[in-house]
C-alpha cells in the first residue's frame, strides 16, 4: 500500500506570494492533518480535516488555510508569505475509525523556502 | 494543557551500546503515546505506540517503550544500537477525540562507530 505522498517536495517563493501544498493520504484513510516543522518551534499542529470538514485547528494565523476533497486528498494554502513561514510542512493521515483511536502516518514533507 | 518534554536534546552512544531516550508528558487522562523517528530531510516514521493494555510495547527496528503512569513517562529503549539508528527521535501525545498530536522537541541521536 502506498504511503502518504506530498507534492511538491521543494518550493521556493518570495515574500508576499501565496503557495498551495498537496497531500494524498494512504488509501482508505479519511483523516489528514498538517504540521509545520521549524528548528525554532519544532513540530506544530496546523489543522486536521476529516470528511471534508476541518475538525481541529492549531494556533496559526488565518493566512494558513486548508481543505479536503471527497477523495480525502488535502491541500494547504499559505497566503502573503513571510520569511518565518520557511519550514518543512508535514502531512499525516489516519484511518480514523469511529469509536477507536488510530495512529497517524506521515508523508516526506514539503520544504518551503521563502526569500 | 497537554505537553511533552524530552529533556535530552542530544545523545551520543557507541554502536552496540544500549539506549534510553526519555519522554515525560502532561495530560489529565490516559494519553495515546507515540515515538517517531526522523532521518535528515525525511518525514516521520512511527516506531511504536501505546493506547492501553500492556505497559511495555514493542516496536519496529528492535525498539521498545514502557509507559509508567505514576511517572508520566514513556521512555524509548533499545538494547543494542546500530549506526543506522542515528536520527532524531520525537515523542508525541494524542488525546481522545482529536488527532492533534503534541510533540516533544526531539532528541538527536549520534552513534559512534
Amino acid at each position: 500500500k502506498a504511503g502518504v505522498t506530498q507534492t511538491p517536495r521543494y518550493l521556493i517563493k518570495t515574500r508576499g506570494q501565496q503557495v498551495t501544498l498537496s497531500c494524498s493520504p494512504i488509501s482508505g484513510h479519511r483523516s489528514v492533518s498538517w504540521y509545520q516543522q521549524t528548528p525554532g518551534q519544532g513540530l506544530q499542529f496546523l489543522f486536521e480535516y476529516f470528511s471534508e470538514t476541518q475538525r481541529n485547528k492549531g494556533n496559526f494565523p488565518g493566512r494558513f488555510s486548508g481543505r479536503q476533497f471527497s477523495n480525502s486528498r488535502s491541500e494547504m494554502n499559505v497566503s502573503t508569505l513571510e520569511l518565518g513561514d520557511s519550514a518543512l510542512y508535514l502531512c499525516a493521515s489516519s484511518i480514523r475509525i469511529g469509536g477507536s483511536y488510530n495512529e497517524q502516518f506521515f508523508g516526506p514533507g514539503t520544504r518551503l523556502t521563502v526569500l | 494543557a497537554q505537553s511533552v518534554t524530552q529533556p535530552d536534546i542530544h545523545i551520543t552512544v557507541s554502536e552496540g551500546a544500549s539506549l534510553e531516550l526519555r519522554c515525560n508528558y502532561s495530560y489529565g487522562a490516559t494519553p495515546y503515546l507515540f515515538w517517531y523517528v526522523q532521518s535528515p530531510g525525511q518525514g516521520l516514521q512511527l516506531l511504536l505506540k501505546y493506547f492501553s493494555g500492556d505497559t511495555l510495547v514493542q516496536g519496529i527496528k528492535g525498539f521498545e517503550a514502557e509507559f509508567k503512569r505514576s511517572q508520566s513517562s514513556f521512555n524509548l529503549r533499545k538494547p543494542s544500537v546500530h549506526w543506522s539508528d542515528a536520527a532524531e527521535y520525537f515523542c508525541a501525545v494524542g488525546t481522545s477525540g482529536t488527532y492533534k498530536y503534541i510533540f516533544g522537541t526531539g532528541t538527536r541521536l549520534k552513534v559512534l562507530a
